[in-house]
């Protein structure tokens, strides 16, 4: 089955400590993995798109990592903000389709 | 500015009444697509359009219901035969190929009072 799970389900952290959030997933064919911001109430935001060859790819202080091979994604926030408070999704494009599997997300609290 | 317009960003509708959603982008974007956003869920696709006068049913259709007779503009009415419209709805559109972005609007919270 396609699927894309996220851990962990929420994160509380201070501000200024660096976080990472995981994502594995079973879709199959690949076409590629991306990683959206969505603040609360609002729609998702895109932070990083990888392809199959690409092992990291940045985005200011957000850093994604690529592992094809085992099907795992991270996404690293260095130097958090409170602005960086949000919900964290990852989300894998199945190949052939235009079809999007997104996983449930992992909510990011950043306190001061 | 260029982007993807969602109206309204808040709906209240009665049990039984059919409501229609506004979906508008000026990226001059062919692919248009509805996701319903759950509590505890990942998005999940209601219907999607890759050209004018064409859509296909995605993984939750049935309820709803779409038009697209330009480019621009991709409505959802969500029917009286969903049996659980209260969500959070999202349109997104992008250009047609495998590494591009999707471009999301900010919502519409449909309330069934």
């Amino acid at each position: 089955k396609n699927q894309v799970e996220q851990s962990p389900q929420s994160l509380i952290i201070l501000e200024g400590k660096n976080c990472t959030l995981q994502c594995n997933y079973t879709v199959s064919p690949f076409s590629n993995l991306r990683w959206y911001k969505q603040d609360t109430g609002r729609g998702p935001v895109s932070l990083t798109i990888m392809t199959f060859s690409e092992n990291t790819k940045s985005n200011g202080r957000y850093t994604a990592t690529l592992d094809a091979d085992t099907k795992q994604s991270s996404l690293h926030i260095t130097a958090s903000q409170l602005s960086d408070s949000a919900s964290y999704i990852c989300v894998v494009k199945r190949g052939a389709t235009n079809k999007l599997i997104f996983g449930t997300g992992t909510l990011l609290a950043v306190q001061p | 500015d260029g982007g993807i317009t969602q109206s309204p960003k808040y709906l209240f509708r009665k049990e039984g009444q059919n409501v229609t959603l506004s979906c508008e982008q000026n990226l001059n974007h062919d692919a248009m697509y509805w996701y319903r956003q759950d509590p505890g869920q990942g998005l999940r696709l209601i219907y999607y359009s890759q050209i004018v006068n064409d859509f296909q049913k995605g993984d939750i259709a049935e309820g709803y219901s779409v038009s697209r007779e330009k480019k621009e503009s991709f409505p959802l009415t969500v029917t009286s035969a969903q049996k659980n419209p209260t969500a959070f709805y999202l349109c997104a559109s992008s250009i047609e190929g495998r590494n591009t972005e999707a471009f999301f609007g900010q919502g519409t919270r449909l309330t069934v009072v």
